[in-house]
């Protein structure tokens, strides 16, 4: 969908390893987001990048750390995975237009065992 | 914490009934998003309003925004089986280049 990938689609990991989750995009956008979605919260922002190196925290930033060393991909690590951290995360790009929305990835669903 | 508050956060209706689900916020917002996102599935932009008072129409879905731009709402007429998922507002925060969502409101249809 518009160019935003996202890997793996799912993930089953033990509490306590790291996981790093990808974010690809094809169309040179400066904005990428990652956000969790949980029942009851909605979508809640986890980190964002306003360009290569440039990154600032989101709301529910703790326990993750997240990295842009090119305009296209954009990672999301979990340092030592907890089981708070079981979740559906999406990845999402901002377009230049005015009035357009952000576009999102299909997810990633991560379980934490 | 969360600055955009969404009300219900459930609704079951019959199809052929109308919906409306509303966004509220304590501080004055310079637009507002709409997406849905349908089950298994990923937000996907509906609209967005910037004006005070802006009504905008997409065939059976009426979205409005607040005079004082603190609210808004997303009505769907007749509501078909299509329309099964969930709708979420989201709002860019003032001065701030993220986006930041209400908890949505999860709409199912009896056939």
């Amino acid at each position: 969908d518009a160019g935003i990938t996202q890997s793996p689609r799912h993930k089953v990991t033990e509490t306590g390893t790291p996981v790093t989750l990808r974010c690809h995009q094809t169309e040179n956008h400066r904005y990428m987001y990652w956000y969790r979605q949980d029942p009851g919260h909605g979508l809640r922002l986890i980190h964002y990048s306003y360009g290569v190196k440039d990154t600032d925290k989101g709301e529910v930033s703790d326990g993750y750390s997240v990295s842009r060393s090119k305009t296209e991909d954009f990672l999301l690590t979990l340092e030592s995975a907890t089981s708070s951290q079981t979740s559906v995360y999406f990845c999402a790009i901002r377009p230049t237009g005015i009035v357009d929305g952000y576009t999102f990835g299909s997810g990633t669903r991560l379980t934490v065992v | 914490g969360q600055q955009v508050m969404q009300i219900p956060q459930y609704q079951h209706v019959q199809e052929g009934e109308d919906f409306t689900t509303y966004c509220n916020s304590s501080t004055t917002l310079s637009n507002i998003q709409w997406y849905k996102q349908r089950p298994g599935g990923h937000p996907v932009f509906l609209i967005q309003l910037v004006k005070s008072g802006e009504v905008k129409k997409q065939k059976r879905l009426t979205f409005q925004f607040g005079e004082a731009k603190k609210n808004s709402s997303l009505h769907i007429t007749a509501t078909q089986t299509t329309d099964v998922g969930t709708y979420f507002c989201a709002a860019i925060i003032q001065g701030a280049q993220k986006l930041v969502f209400g908890q949505g409101t999860r709409l199912t249809i009896n056939p």
